[in-house]
């Protein structure tokens, strides 16, 4: 099966603009989530979709970020307008279940805001 | 709130050698317990997982962990390093009532030939 994939794989913008990060989950997991590692610290959790309903959001850092899965598909992450301490990596995760018995990943999404 | 501690951020092993990385938790409730791997380039990948059980669980490429209750640690071995064992290792922990994962802040492992 394919995996969780996300797009771009790096992204460098200026601060100030928006950013859009994707992400396209295991086909028929209803569960995603998306994480964030700023540079060398832990991945913290941001939030969780069932289908395309929000299951839990308190990770999300503040109002300028965006998450939408428009018809329980894929996922999209807006970040606008952009601050330097949004850089890091942006983890995509995927599961049929609700999760405790793991995700499977994706790749990331390295954003640096300059 | 749950927090995961790892106790070495960077570790250098010559090949054959022992490795252990050091995992510990704070939760007073059930968890489960997981290892991640992420190779140069790659996604994250589940090495290994303890819901219950055998406190001694053992996953791909010849990892283990040890769940140690009373320590609250779940310390991942490896008897003998290969060079592309060369990863970030994540230890990470979520709980029966919880559908997110708290992650310690990862070891990046070097192995050299």
């Amino acid at each position: 099966e394919a995996g969780v994939t996300q797009f771009p794989s790096h992204s460098v913008i200026e601060k100030g603009q928006t950013v859009t990060l994707r992400c396209d989950p295991i086909s028929g997991h209803d569960n995603l989530y998306w994480y964030r590692r700023v540079m060398g610290k832990e991945i913290k959790f941001l939030l969780h979709f069932v289908k395309e309903s929000k299951q839990d959001e308190s990770g999300m850092p503040n109002n300028r970020f965006l998450a939408e899965r428009t018809g329980g598909t894929y996922s999209t992450l807006k970040v606008q307008p952009a601050e330097l301490e949004d850089s890091g990596v942006y983890f995509c995760a995927s599961s049929q279940d609700n999760g405790n018995y793991g995700y499977t990943f994706g790749s990331g999404t390295r954003l640096t805001v300059v | 709130a749950q927090s995961v501690s790892q106790h070495n951020h960077h570790v250098i092993l010559s090949e054959a050698a022992s490795l252990e990385l050091g995992c510990n938790y704070s939760y007073g409730g059930t968890v489960n317990l997981f290892w991640y791997v992420q190779y140069p380039g790659q996604h994250l990948q589940l090495l290994l997982k303890y819901f219950s059980g055998d406190p001694l669980v053992k996953g791909i490429k010849g990892f283990e962990a040890e769940f140690i209750k009373s320590k609250f640690s779940f310390n991942l071995r490896k008897p003998s390093v290969q060079w592309s064992d060369t990863a970030e290792y994540f230890c990470a922990v979520n709980s029966w009532t919880g559908n997110q994962f708290y992650f310690g802040t990862g070891t990046s492992l070097t192995v050299i030939p």
